[in-house]
């Protein structure tokens, strides 16, 4: 069975602060896990993806198989960060398709 | 292209009728999924298609709900005899198939369908 855990339901920081929102796992297979976030009023997207090891926005996560982890960072909070943020594994399913599994989301709230 | 379009945004209907939703997926795409997200959690999977052929079902899908791609475009999600736990936001996805470079190809969601039941 696939799992994704975020501990905190609410996170809020300063402007300028750091960002750290965190995400475990638990998975049989090889991992593949995304961030989505969801913007006030606006649908879900994907914000990065493990594979990329790229930098969306300032923000960045890798993944960390001993700890079955892939925590999101960013440096130094923006207003515009506030959102919901949900962490989500992939997982095989028949045909090649793949069925994310997601947790339960973290409201991110960056106060001035 | 305006990206995937669920219809309608909000139903409100009485506990025992049916309902249909309507998702019209990114136009290239190929695969096609239906979540259902109630308040406090995150989407959960309930089915899965690729072209037309529905592959993969969720145990969440009682024999209740049902779901088809006809021409392997648009979907259609029905459930029959709603019931007050159906109250939620029904959401559709879509993406490419698998590239052998890239893996996995990022699911593109709709701004979804939200049920409520009286």
């Amino acid at each position: 069975a696939q799992r994704v855990t975020q501990p905190e339901k609410l996170l809020s920081v300063f402007k300028g602060a750091p960002v750290e929102l965190k995400c475990n796992y638990s998975y049989s297979g090889s991992p593949e896990l995304f961030w989505y976030v969801q913007y006030s009023r606006q649908r879900l997207q994907l914000l990065l993806r493990h594979i990329s090891r790229e930098s969306i926005k300032g923000f960045t996560a890798d993944l960390n198989k001993g700890e079955t982890s892939f925590h999101l960072k960013k440096p130094f909070a923006q207003e515009e960060d506030s959102a919901m943020y949900y962490c989500a594994l992939s997982g095989r399913l028949t045909g090649g398709g793949n069925k994310l599994t997601f947790g339960t989301g973290t409201q991110l709230k960056v106060e001035l | 292209d305006t990206g995937v379009s669920q219809n309608p945004r909000h139903k409100i209907t009485k506990r025992g009728q049916n309902v249909t939703f309507r998702c019209d997926p990114i136009s290239e795409h190929n695969r096609l999924y239906w979540y259902r997200q109630t308040l406090g959690q995150g989407p959960e999977f309930l089915t899965y298609f690729q072209n037309e052929a529905q592959l993969e079902k969720s145990r969440l899908l009682s024999d209740r709900f049902s779901a088809e791609r006809p021409k392997g475009s648009f979907s259609t999600l029905e459930i029959q005899r709603t019931e007050q736990g159906d109250s939620a936001m029904y959401l559709c996805a879509s993406s490419l198939g698998w590239d052998r470079g890239k893996g996995n190809q990022p699911q593109h969601f709709g701004d979804g369908t939200r049920l409520s039941i009286l």
